[in-house]
């Protein structure tokens, strides 16, 4: 079974750039998450898409960070413009049942 | 909301067994997972529990969850260099909910 993929894996922008990540999830998997990961501490949800449906986006920083998912599969999660503080690796995941979340590689950004 | 704290590091010489410490605030936390992520890697699931349960072991490794402390422990016996990674303990109130991660704890491997 394929993992979930994420693209780009690196990506560097100065800041009030834009910036897209895309991000398939296993198939077949109706849930998809984006976790934002700054450097020495753990993931934080920025967003949760049931099916293309967002079921939670109250820790997404809306002026600035945009994300859908068509179809209800691939997602693409957007900044726009960023700041220096969203340099980090943003983790895509998946899941089916029992919240066993998947997770892909993650895209680093790095804001100059 | 949830807050989930961990040690920062853990140094344990290998063949030991390593045993990584976590607490929560949550008391709705209706599962709790432990992951891996080795540099430059994503996160890998080890193994959860259910908040009814008091321990599962699968292998090598072993939870212990004690809701009234609002403790849960990873065991890892017998500590191989492979073992070395960052491990994070997570909470979710449950079905599909997202996930609450502590900062993680570096486990760093003795010759």
């Amino acid at each position: 079974e394929a993992g979930v993929a994420q693209s780009p894996r690196y990506k560097i922008i100065e800041k009030r750039q834009s910036v897209a990540f895309w991000c398939n999830p296993i198939s077949g998997h109706a849930t998809l998450y984006w976790y934002q990961q700054i450097l020495g501490q753990g993931p934080k949800l920025l967003i949760q898409f049931q099916n293309n449906g967002v079921v939670d986006d109250s820790q997404l920083p809306k002026d600035r960070f945009s994300a859908e998912r068509l179809k209800g599969v691939d997602s693409t999660l957007k900044i726009q413009p960023a700041k220096l503080e969203d340099s980090a690796v943003y983790l895509c995941a998946s899941s089916l049942i029992l919240n066993e979340q998947f997770f892909g590689p993650g895209t680093r950004l790095t804001v100059l | 909301g949830e807050d989930v704290e961990q040690s920062l590091f853990l140094s344990v010489r290998e063949g030991d067994s390593s045993v990584i410490n976590c607490t929560y605030t949550d008391s709705s936390s209706t599962y709790l997972y432990w992951y891996k992520q080795e540099p430059g890697a994503g996160l890998q699931l080890l193994t959860y529990i259910f908040s009814n349960m008091d321990m599962k072991q699968d292998q090598r490794l072993t939870v212990l969850l004690n809701k009234k402390d609002k403790h849960l422990s990873l065991r890892i016996a017998d500590t191989q260099t492979g073992d070395s990674a960052i491990y994070f303990c997570a909470g979710s109130g449950g079905g599909a909910d997202g996930l609450t991660f502590g900062k993680g704890t570096h486990l760093i491997i003795q010759p």
